[in-house]
């Protein structure tokens, strides 16, 4: 079974410019969550969502944004960047839904510069 | 809120050392705990679980217990080697999917 996986890679955007990053979860999996790591703050949780709704969201502006589409697939999207967005963004999915804890399979993660 | 807190690294051993990663944790409910690792270039990948207290989470050889009176999962593993070189994450969830992650701890292992 194919793992999660982000596209692109690795990205280089300017001050003020908007990025639309994209993960694909493990196939049958309907969550998924979104994370930023850098080396300050480490990992942060940004938004979950299951079934194209959006059911948890971390503490960040809202220049971040994400979407998920019916067949899993997610979206985030940060408009108007700044140098401090600049991080490895990590996609996560899990299987099932739940009050619960459901493990949760990491992407690669895309490496998104801000120059 | 809740929150993690580990060692801060880089923690270096011989191969064939005994490893401990301390992590404590602050939490308003009853959460699951788990030790993450992340080798270079890539995600990251549970290592192991623990989600009640005084179970214990073991996997290739590490382990850790959920201590509820002492708040900590600390990580061990009686013997590393080289490979074991990475990150390592400690984390909690009580809220469905959403991890609060420590700042992580790297493990620097040498022949």
């Amino acid at each position: 079974k194919a793992g999660v996986t982000q596209t692109p890679r690795y990205l280089i955007k300017t001050r003020g410019q908007q990025v639309t990053l994209s993960c694909s979860p493990i196939s049958g999996h309907r969550s998924v969550s979104w994370y930023q790591q850098t080396p300050g703050q480490g990992l942060q949780f940004l938004f979950e969502y299951f079934s194209e709704t959006q059911r948890n969201k971390g503490n960040f502006p809202g220049r971040f944004s994400g979407r998920q589409f019916s067949n899993s697939r997610s979206e985030m999207n940060v408009s108007t960047l700044e140098l401090g967005d600049s991080a490895l963004y990590l996609c996560a999915s899990s299987a099932l839904q739940g009050g619960s804890y459901n493990e949760q399979f990491f992407g690669p993660g895309t490496r998104l510069t801000v120059l | 809120g809740d929150s993690v807190t580990q060692m801060e690294g880089p923690v270096t051993l011989s191969e064939e050392a005994f490893l401990t990663i301390n992590c404590t944790y602050t939490a308003t409910g009853y959460p699951s705990l788990f030790w993450y690792v992340q080798y270079p270039g890539e995600g990251l990948q549970l290592l192991l679980k623990a989600t009640k207290a005084d179970d214990k989470g073991s996997n290739k050889g590490f382990e850790a217990t959920y201590r509820k009176e002492t708040t900590s999962f600390h990580l061990e593993k009686g013997s590393v080697q080289v490979s074991d070189s990475a990150v390592y994450f400690c984390a909690l969830s009580d809220q469905g999917d959403k991890l609060i992650f420590g700042t992580g701890t790297r493990l620097q292992v040498f022949p």
